[in-house]
C-alpha cells in the first residue's frame, strides 16, 4: 500500500496568488515526520518545510505552511503569492518512527507545478 | 556552511562495468541517506550510514552497496551495471539524532547506462 499520495499529477496557478498541493499518508507509527521538498528540472531536491507528528502548531517557513491534519493524515503545503521560479516538482515525504531511529524517507510521486505569469 | 557534494554529476557507463559515486555531507552531519530517482519509480530509497555504520537498507540487490567514512562521506557501488540502473542518485545528508529533524539533499549524480 502506498504511504504517500499526492493526488494532483499537475497543478497550475497564476503568479501570487496562493495555490495548495495535497498530501494523504499512512502509518500506523505514532511518530512520524513529514517533509516538503520542491525539485526544479536541475535534478536537485530543495527542503522547503517540516512538520512532527508530535508538533501542535501547524509548520510554516516564509511563502510555505504545511496544513497538518493528523486524524485525516493530510498534509498539505500551502505557497502563498506563487511566483515564476516556484515551478517545479514537489515531493512530500514521511519518515516513520522516532528521531534518531533512522532517516529513510518515503517519498510520493509528486505534483508538478505550474506558476503563470 | 558548505552544502551537500556529490560527484560526479554525470557519469555515462556500459552494461557489465561497475561504477562509484560519492557524497559528502553537510560539516558535522552523520547520517547520509542514498535514493534512485527513476521516472518510472520515482525515489526509492536504497540505503542509510551512520557513524560508518550501515543503519537501514531499502529493496535493492546485493549489486547495490555502500560505505562510509569516518569523516562521513559516503561512497555507493554499484557492479555488473543494468540499462535500468540508469537513474538520478541523490544523497542526503543530516544529523542523524535528535533534536534535529531537517534532510539536505545534493545535486545528484546522473547515471547513464549504454
Amino acid at each position: 500500500a502506498q504511504k504517500i499520495t499526492q493526488t494532483q499529477p499537475g497543478m497550475f496557478v497564476q503568479e501570487k496568488e496562493a495555490v495548495t498541493l495535497d498530501c494523504t499518508y499512512d502509518t500506523s507509527d505514532p511518530s512520524y515526520g513529514l517533509f516538503w521538498y520542491k525539485q526544479p528540472s536541475s535534478g536537485e531536491m530543495i527542503f522547503l518545510i517540516y512538520q512532527g507528528s508530535y508538533d501542535q502548531q501547524n509548520a510554516t517557513e516564509g511563502r510555505y505552511s504545511l496544513n497538518f491534519q493528523k486524524a485525516r493524515k493530510s498534509a498539505n503545503l500551502v505557497i502563498s503569492a506563487s511566483q515564476l521560479g516556484d515551478s517545479a516538482m514537489y515531493f512530500c515525504a514521511m519518515r516513520e518512527g522516532r528521531q534518531g531511529g533512522s532517516e529513510k524517507l518515503v517519498f510520493g510521486k509528486g505534483t508538478k507545478l505550474t506558476v503563470n505569469p | 556552511k558548505a552544502g551537500v557534494t556529490q560527484t560526479p554529476r554525470y557519469l555515462i557507463k556500459t552494461r557489465g562495468q561497475q561504477v562509484t559515486l560519492s557524497c559528502s555531507p553537510i560539516s558535522g552531519h552523520r547520517s547520509v541517506s542514498w535514493y534512485q530517482q527513476t521516472p518510472g519509480q520515482g525515489l526509492q530509497f536504497l540505503f542509510e550510514y551512520f557513524s560508518e555504520t550501515q543503519r537501514n537498507k531499502g529493496n535493492f540487490p546485493g549489486r547495490f552497496s555502500g560505505r562510509q567514512f569516518s569523516n562521513s562521506r559516503s561512497e555507493m557501488n554499484v557492479s555488473t551495471l543494468e540499462l535500468g540502473d540508469s537513474a538520478l542518485y541523490l544523497c542526503a545528508s543530516s544529523p542523524g539524532q535528535p533534536p534535529y529533524n531537517e534532510q539536505f539533499f545534493g545535486p545528484g549524480t546522473r547515471l547513464t547506462v549504454l
